[in-house]
C-alpha cells in the first residue's frame, strides 16, 4: 500500500540532545513538508522541500534542520537549539502545487 | 497578511444534528481553501476544497461555503454522526503557493 510513514511514534529527549524524526513516502510525489503541532495552535510550518536536493524554512524553522537526498525521504533533526521541542510532529507529502497532503500518522516528541 | 483562523475552538452536538464549523481568513487575495480532519492520535484527511471562484461545494455530507465578501468560510456537515468527532482545520496556500498555513482548528464532539 501505498503511505507515508513516521517513526518513532513516541520519541523521549533529554535536554541538549539532538534527534532525529523519519519520514518516508512511497507515493512518488515531489513535495514533503514538515509540521509541529501544539494543544490549541494548529499545524505551523518548519520546513519544506519540493524537490530532491533543495529545501525552504517555513514560520518556525528556528532550532530544526532537514535534508532531503532522496526523493522518498524527509527527516527532520531538532537540534539542542529548539527551546521549546516537546509537540506533536507531522509529516507530509503532496504533488507540487498539489495541495491534497497526505500525512503521516505523526512522532510525539517529549523532553525529559 | 496570510492568516486563516477559526472562529471556535470547540463545537459540541448530538448525533443526527446539522454541524457548522466557521473558518475566517485576511487575506483578499486568497483563492483556494481546504478543509482537513484529524482524529485523535492521527495526522489530518483531506476532506473538501473550494476555489473562490465558486461560493458552494459539495462533498458526501459535507458541503463548504465561501463568503469572499466578510472573508469567512464554513463546513457544514450533515447529520453529525459519532465518526465525526475531531479536529477540523481549514488551510489555505501561503503566498508563494508553495506550502499550506493553517488555522487553529475547531474541536468538534459528537454525543449519542
Amino acid at each position: 500500500d501505498g503511505g507515508i510513514t513516521q517513526s518513532p511514534k513516541y520519541l523521549f529527549r533529554k535536554e541538549g540532545q539532538n534527534v532525529t524524526l523519519s519520514c518516508e513516502q512511497n507515493l512518488n510525489h515531489d513535495a514533503m513538508y514538515w509540521y509541529r503541532q501544539d494543544p490549541g495552535q494548529g499545524l505551523r510550518l518548519i520546513y519544506y522541500s519540493q524537490i530532491v536536493n533543495d529545501f525552504q524554512k517555513g514560520d518556525i524553522a528556528e532550532g530544526y534542520s532537514v535534508s532531503r537526498e532522496k526523493k522518498e525521504s524527509f527527516p527532520l533533526t531538532v537540534t539542542s537549539a529548539q527551546k521549546n521541542p516537546t509537540a506533536f510532529y507531522l509529516c507530509a507529502s503532496g504533488g507540487r502545487f498539489n495541495y491534497g497532503y497526505t500525512f503521516g500518522s505523526g512522532t510525539r516528541l517529549t523532553v525529559v | 497578511g496570510e492568516s486563516v483562523g477559526l472562529h471556535l475552538p470547540t463545537l459540541s452536538v448530538q448525533e443526527g444534528d446539522n454541524s457548522i464549523i466557521n473558518c475566517a481568513y485576511s487575506n483578499s487575495a486568497s483563492d483556494y481553501f481546504i478543509w482537513y480532519k484529524q482524529e485523535s492520535g492521527k495526522g489530518p484527511q483531506f476532506i473538501i476544497d473550494i476555489r473562490s471562484n465558486m461560493d458552494k461545494r459539495q462533498g458526501q455530507r459535507v458541503t463548504v461555503l465561501l463568503n469572499k465578501t466578510v472573508k469567512h468560510l464554513s463546513l457544514q456537515i450533515a447529520a453529525t454522526q459519532p465518526g465525526d468527532s475531531a479536529v477540523y482545520f481549514c488551510a489555505e496556500p501561503n503566498q508563494a503557493g508553495t506550502a499550506l498555513i493553517f488555522g487553529k482548528g475547531t474541536t468538534l464532539s459528537v454525543s449519542s
